[in-house]
């Protein structure tokens, strides 16, 4: 299967920071999505992106398929962006391990 | 309305119980998908199941029952799980198999 890897694997940001997360995979995909999981285990949807560039509000993400990776950028980060974000790709969800983000006020 | 609706939200159970999750979806999608997630680890596709017919099964053990009794629910039941199968069992759905993914907010289940 695709391997996905996320980097980094945490990230303790103050508010206000402007912070990158890389996904890289292992094979070309027709489907790429980020999600912010919560502390309660819900998986948000952020990003339907399988090429090209996406914002939406703070958040926005660029995927380079040709180079088979995968950015989100997070900016002017609050307490509530914490949380993990995973990168899934392929059309049977394939997850990274994850980004875990701390904000502290 | 990008709504996935999980029941219940919490579950314990025995080793020798059958119970079942069960998930909801009215936006019409036509494929729908189980996931297992364990405590600080990434989600795993278990079963997906398109136009109510079961698409791709990820050799799971046969105490996990998938069933898909019309386009808008999924169910998932258990029997005689064992306690290394307590987690945090996610469903989502997507227009089609291979679309964007909607999931719901997730049954936390622990075996005793």
């Amino acid at each position: 299967g695709i391997q996905v890897e996320q980097s980094p694997p945490d990230l303790i940001l103050q508010e206000g920071a402007n912070s990158t997360l890389r996904c890289n995979f292992s094979d070309s995909v027709n489907n790429l999505q980020w999600f912010h999981q919560n502390p309660w285990g819900q998986l948000i949807n952020l990003f339907y992106i399988p090429s090209g560039t996406k914002q939406n509000g703070r958040l926005s993400a660029t995927t380079v398929a040709t180079e088979r990776y995968s950015l989100l950028y997070i900016s002017s980060s609050q307490t509530t962006d914490s949380g993990v974000y995973f990168c899934a790709v392929d059309y049977k969800l394939s997850f990274g391990a994850g980004t875990t983000v701390t904000v502290r006020a | 309305d990008t709504e996935v609706t999980q029941t219940p939200k919490h579950l314990v159970m025995g080793m020798t119980n059958k119970k079942s999750l069960k998930c909801e979806q009215h936006m019409g999608h036509r494929a729908m998908y189980w996931y297992k997630q364990k405590a600080k680890k990434p989600p795993e596709l278990m079963f997906v199941y398109s136009y109510e017919k079961l698409s791709i099964n990820e050799s799971v053990p046969s105490r996990f029952s998938p069933e898909c009794p019309n386009s808008s629910l999924l169910n998932l039941h258990l029997h005689a799980l064992q306690p290394e199968d307590s987690a945090l069992y996610l469903c989502a759905s997507s227009q089609e198999q291979g679309y964007e993914q909607y999931f719901g907010p997730g049954t936390r289940l622990t075996v005793t």
